[in-house]
């Protein structure tokens, strides 16, 4: 069991570059949510999503940001035109639905 | 929007000292959590307690919940250097088979050996 397994750990974007950022739930989890760090703070909600569905994207900008979890393969949270304010650790978790939640270890954006 | 404030912000203790952390929440619950961070790396869950439930144990761990006052608290007794981390509270909300987990601020903790 490999746990949640997000790539990449450290990505470098320039200005106006797309960032995807992968995650991999823990096996058997079908609930995945996304949460955005800048240093020295806790973490903010950004979405959570189930297979194939966004349930709750209220943490989420309107514009530049979106996210998925297809059917098949990980979950995308995908960042256009990217900006330095974008500069941040994203954390996916994963969850049967209930309680407890499993985090990968992050992937760390810099943007240029 | 964050759910939870936490309190004190940071804490420095020597180590064998107990450390207590506290934390504030708005809105209904069905569960409370408690989660470590060590530093550049991602969150460990540590405890659980329901809105039924008032005291939980583990190992070190005591967690309680008020939930006439919306909060909770963390005591780590007799700390240790490992224990230096960032804790964070997380509050849990279940509606039509989803739960939407919305953490707090966090305290950072020093434990001094």
């Amino acid at each position: 069991n490999a746990g949640v397994m997000q790539n990449p750990r450290h990505l470098v974007r320039r200005r106006g570059q797309e960032a995807r950022l992968r995650c991999s739930p823990m096996k058997g989890h079908s609930h995945v949510y996304w949460y955005r760090q800048l240093p020295e703070e806790g973490l903010k909600f950004m979405v959570y999503l189930q297979k194939e569905n966004i349930i709750d994207e209220s943490g989420m900008p309107k514009e530049r940001f979106s996210a998925e979890f297809p059917k098949e393969g990980p979950s995308i949270l995908r960042i256009q035109q990217v900006v330095r304010g974008d500069s941040a650790a994203y954390f996916c978790a994963s969850s049967t639905g209930a309680n407890v939640l499993t985090f990968g270890a992050g992937s760390r954006l810099t943007v240029l | 929007s964050q759910q939870g404030e936490e309190d004190p912000q940071a804490l420095s203790i020597q180590e064998g000292e107990n450390a207590t952390m506290n934390c504030s929440y708005k809105t209904s619950i069905n569960n409370l959590q408690w989660y470590r961070q060590n530093s550049g790396r991602g969150l460990v869950h540590l405890i659980l307690i329901r809105s039924n439930e008032r005291e939980k144990h583990s190992g070190r761990l005591r967690v309680t919940l008020d939930t006439s006052k919306k909060s909770s608290s963390l005591l780590i007794t007799a700390s240790r250097a490992a224990d230096t981390a960032s804790y964070f509270c997380a509050t849990a909300l279940n509606s039509g088979g989803y739960q939407k987990v919305t953490f707090g601020t966090g305290t950072k903790l020093q434990v001094i050996p």
